[in-house]
Parts: structure tokens; C-alpha cells; sequence
């Protein structure tokens, strides 16, 4: 059964300065991975995934991530914070393989806070 | 906007009462999946569908739960006999064929039982 680990309950980060959030994996297969944004009271907008290929994934808002197979993680990283970013942010897991199994894993979030 | 839909945004209920929500995907989608998410966790998979067919269902969705997608475009979710537990942001997505797909989701129907 595929799983994911997001370490960090909470990240803040001066305005300006590179962040990062991790996330860890682990699915049966080849992953399929997402990461998610949540704005309070509202549902999840999708920002980025990697399916195959290169493993530096860009996505929406100037955000990117990068798949690292052998330490089963997947990273989302942004080179210059915006205090628009503070949000909860989620990582999910797929597993790719050719079986029913097509739920889609969520870990628990992390919470971001950029200080001004 | 993601173009999924859900109603209603809010629904307050006492214990015991019954209550439906209902979700409107993006149209050429022919997946939907249910999702609850309680205050500091992620969303947890309830159920989904493939068209009109329900394919899975999680340990979580009691037999008080009960999901349909009659024809294979909305889905409405109706739990029976509302619990305390029951509290919690009910999230719908949907998406195309194929596991690559990304999965789009709607803004969530908020329950608080008292």
C-alpha cells in the first residue's frame, strides 16, 4: 500500500529567501506524485506532478519540485517566497502500476508561513 | 475555478439527522472520487467512481454512508444518522482516464454536526 510522510508540520520562511517542503513516499510500483495547495476554507488547487521524465518538475506560481527515486522523495521548492504563499500544502502518491488500486494517497500537510 | 462543483458549501445538522451533498464534475471527466478531511489532516479516500460504477470503497465509509453517480455525471453523497464524527470538510474531485491524470477537486461541503 502506497504511503507518504510530510515531516514538517510547519515551515516559515522569510519573505524573499528560498523554501523548501518535504515529502517522502512509498507505493509497490512507480510513483505517480502531486503536490497540492489549500487556501483556508477552500478545496485543493493542483500545482504541479512528475509522471516520467525529467525529475525536475515545474508547476504553477513559480514552484517546482524534484523527484529523487532513491531517496524515495519529492520535494517542493520555490527559489523566492511570497507571503501570497502561506497555505497548507500537500504531497500525494499514485501508484502507477496496471491494478485497481486508483487512489490517490495524501500525507497530513504542511503548513507554510513566509514572514514579511 | 476548477470547474468542479459542490453543494452545499456549508450544512450545519443535528445528530441523527440525514444529509446530502452533491457534486458536479468537470463534464468530460469520467472518474470521482470522494474525500473527507478533518481540521489538520489531508484529504482521507472514501470512494469513487468510473462512470455510473462504483469501484472502491474505504474501510471509512460505514454503511451510514451511501455514494451514487446514477448516470454517470454528479454524484451525491448522503450519510444517514449524522454523527459528531461526522464533522468535517467533504471534498469531490474528478478526472479523466488514466492514473497520470490529474485530479481536480471542488471547493468542499463543510459539515458540523452538533
Amino acid at each position: 500500500a502506497q504511503s507518504v510522510a510530510q515531516p514538517e508540520d510547519q515551515v516559515n520562511v522569510a519573505e524573499g529567501n528560498p523554501l523548501t517542503v518535504k515529502c517522502t513516499y512509498s507505493v509497490s510500483g512507480n510513483p505517480y506524485l502531486f503536490w497540492y495547495v489549500q487556501y483556508p476554507n477552500r478545496g485543493l488547487q493542483f500545482l504541479l506532478k512528475y509522471i516520467t521524465g525529467d525529475n525536475l518538475v515545474k508547476g504553477s506560481y513559480g514552484f517546482e519540485a524534484e523527484f529523487n527515486k532513491s531517496q524515495t522523495s519529492f520535494h517542493l521548492k520555490k527559489p523566492s517566497a511570497l507571503v501570497s504563499d502561506s497555505a497548507l500544502y500537500f504531497c500525494a502518491v499514485r501508484d502507477s502500476g496496471m491494478n485497481r488500486d486508483d487512489k490517490i494517497i495524501f500525507g497530513k500537510g504542511t503548513r507554510l508561513h513566509i514572514l514579511p | 475555478d476548477t470547474g468542479v462543483s459542490q453543494d452545499p458549501r456549508h450544512k450545519i445538522t443535528k445528530r441523527g439527522q440525514n444529509v446530502t451533498f452533491r457534486c458536479d464534475p468537470i463534464s468530460e471527466h469520467n472518474r470521482l472520487y470522494w474525500y473527507r478531511q478533518t481540521l489538520g489532516q489531508g484529504p482521507e479516500f472514501l470512494t469513487y467512481f468510473q462512470n455510473e460504477a462504483q469501484l472502491e470503497k474505504s474501510r471509512l465509509l460505514s454503511d451510514r454512508f451511501s455514494a451514487e453517480r446514477p448516470k454517470g455525471s454528479f454524484s451525491t453523497l448522503e450519510i444517514q444518522r449524522t454523527e459528531q464524527g461526522d464533522s468535517a470538510m467533504y471534498l469531490c474531485a474528478s478526472t479523466g482516464h488514466g492514473k497520470q491524470e490529474t485530479q481536480y477537486f471542488g471547493p468542499g461541503t463543510r459539515l458540523l454536526v452538533l
